[in-house]
């Protein structure tokens, strides 16, 4: 089983729709947890992280978390164009190793 | 503006070859990492430190080795580069502590073994 699991899409929303995507882990003491976006052909670049059960807004983003389930994901309000890339969810263990799903790709259609 | 830098976006080597790739940060971070992107794989660690001279193994250490002799500069080495070894490369880094949870990334570098 890996320990990070995402569908790879390809996820397809229209312009201001809201984008919701989904992240499963498996080791249950997992502690902190992350989205990154990475553009086509650029390195990943954090847009969220997520430490506690619940909900967490920043601006037309917001992660949740649900250690219980083991699941995070990320919702994405008034969807842009510019928002099409591929989103990585990620883990880091206590053991400070980060784990990363491998991605799901995002298109935006104006 | 914080970064890590690695030294080359674009390498095409030859099977075989010795492969150096350079990593530099430039704040400070104690730990240090080395992923491969590979499509449909996502991103897969190779090896990471947590101090100068310090090294552990990640996922996929095999065919590699790596350098920290000095705290800013973690490099990656292919000892004999193979075909299978075309991949993105990516350096990254991190602080110790409640920094420990923002994991800064290099620009990649994309290595072609022909």
């Amino acid at each position: 089983q890996k320990e990070v699991e995402q569908n790879s899409g390809p996820l397809s929303v229209p312009e201001g729709a809201i984008a919701s995507l989904n992240c499963t882990y498996s080791d249950r003491v997992s502690q902190s947890f992350f989205w990154y976006r990475q553009y086509s052909g650029k390195s990943p670049e954090l847009i969220m992280s997520i430490y506690s059960n619940g909900d967490k807004e920043d601006g037309r983003f917001t992660a949740q978390l649900n250690k219980a389930s083991q699941y995070v994901s990320l919702l994405i309000r008034d969807s842009q164009p510019s928002d099409s890339a591929t989103y990585l969810c990620a883990v880091r263990n206590t053991g400070n190793q980060f784990y990363f799903g491998t991605g799901t790709s995002l298109t935006v259609i104006p | 503006d914080v970064k890590v830098t690695q030294s080359s976006r674009y390498l095409v080597k030859r099977t075989g070859e010795k492969v150096f790739l350079e990593c530099v940060q430039d704040m400070d971070h104690e730990n240090m990492f080395w992923y491969r992107q590979d499509p449909g794989l996502g991103l897969r660690l190779i090896y990471f430190s947590y101090d100068v001279k310090m090294k552990e193994k990640g996922d996929i250490p095999e065919g590699y080795s790596v350098s920290r002799e000095k705290k800013e500069r973690f490099s990656l080495i292919l000892e004999s580069a193979s075909t299978n070894q075309t991949s993105m490369y990516l350096c990254a880094s991190s602080a110790r502590g409640s920094g420990a949870n923002v994991l800064t990334f290099g620009a990649g570098s994309r290595l072609t073994v022909l």
